[in-house]
C-alpha cells in the first residue's frame, strides 16, 4: 500500500521553462508535505515544505501547491536551470505523537533540464 | 560535526553474517532517523530516536534488525543473519526539531551476496 505516489519516473524540460513535478497521496491524515532533491552519491536535501493548512508555499524559484480535496501536491520550478537536474522526492508526515518526524516518501522523479 | 556522517560507505557481506552500520548525526540534533532505500524507490522509514529513547521502531522489517543510540548521539543499525533481500541503501538523518530541519547522510550501500 503506497501512501505517497509519484507517477512520473522522469521529466525532461528545456532550460528557462517551467518544471512541474506531481505527487499524490492517499492518507488524509497527513498534515505536512515536503520536497527533497537528491544528486547522485549524495543524501536527499530538503527543498521546500507546506503545511496542510496552506495551499501554496513559495521560496524563490520553487513553489509547492497543495490540493487537499484531490490529495495532490505539485512542485513548480520557474525558470528551470541545468543545475536543477536531480531526483525529486515528495514526502508526507503526521504531526504529533510517536510518529512525529516519520516521513513517507514517493518513488522519486528524475528531472533533466537541458541547456 | 558539520553534517550527518555514515560509515562504512559501502559494505559487502555474505548471507548469514551480521553487519553493523554507524551514523554520526549533527551534534546539536536530538532526533535521529533510519531509512532503508531500495534501488529506484524512495526511502522507507525504519526507526527513530529522540536522544536515546526509541519511540517508534514500527518500520523495522523483522527482529533481525535492531538499532541503538545509547548516549543520545551516535547510532548503530545492526542486521543479524543477513539475507539477500536486505541489500539496499541505508540512510540516516538527524533533526534539531521538527521535520523541516531533517538532514540526511550520504548513506551506506549494503550488498548481501
Amino acid at each position: 500500500d503506497q501512501q505517497v505516489k509519484q507517477n512520473s519516473p522522469s521529466l525532461s524540460v528545456q532550460e528557462g521553462r517551467i518544471s512541474i513535478l506531481n505527487c499524490d497521496y492517499t492518507n488524509s491524515m497527513f498534515d505536512y508535505f515536503l520536497w527533497y532533491k537528491k544528486y547522485p552519491a549524495e543524501g536527499p536535501t530538503f527543498l521546500i515544505s507546506i503545511s496542510s493548512i496552506k495551499d501554496k508555499n513559495e521560496d524563490g524559484r520553487f513553489t509547492v501547491f497543495l490540493n487537499k480535496s484531490a490529495k495532490h501536491l505539485s512542485l513548480h520550478i520557474v525558470p528551470s536551470q541545468p543545475g536543477d537536474s536531480a531526483v525529486y522526492f515528495c514526502a508526507a508526515g503526521l504531526g504529533g505523537g510517536t510518529s512525529y518526524g516519520k516521513l513517507t516518501f514517493g518513488q522519486g522523479t528524475i528531472l533533466t533540464v537541458h541547456p | 560535526g558539520a553534517g550527518v556522517s555514515q560509515s562504512p560507505r559501502y559494505k559487502v557481506t555474505k548471507r548469514g553474517q551480521d553487519v553493523t552500520l554507524r551514523c554520526d548525526p549533527i551534534s546539536s540534533h536530538a532526533t535521529l532517523y533510519w531509512y532503508q532505500q531500495a534501488l529506484g524507490q524512495g526511502p522507507e522509514f525504519l526507526t527513530y530516536f529522540n536522544y536515546e529513547a526509541q519511540p517508534d521502531k514500527s518500520g523495522l522489517p523483522s527482529d533481525r534488525f535492531s538499532a541503538e543510540r545509547p548516549e543520545g548521539s551516535i547510532s548503530t543499525l545492526t542486521i543479524q543473519r543477513t539475507e539477500q533481500r536486505d541489500s539496499a541503501m541505508y540512510r540516516c538523518a538527524s533533526s534539531l526539531t521538527g521535520i523541516v530541519g531533517y538532514t540526511f547522510g550520504s548513506g551506506t550501500r549494503l550488498t548481501v551476496v
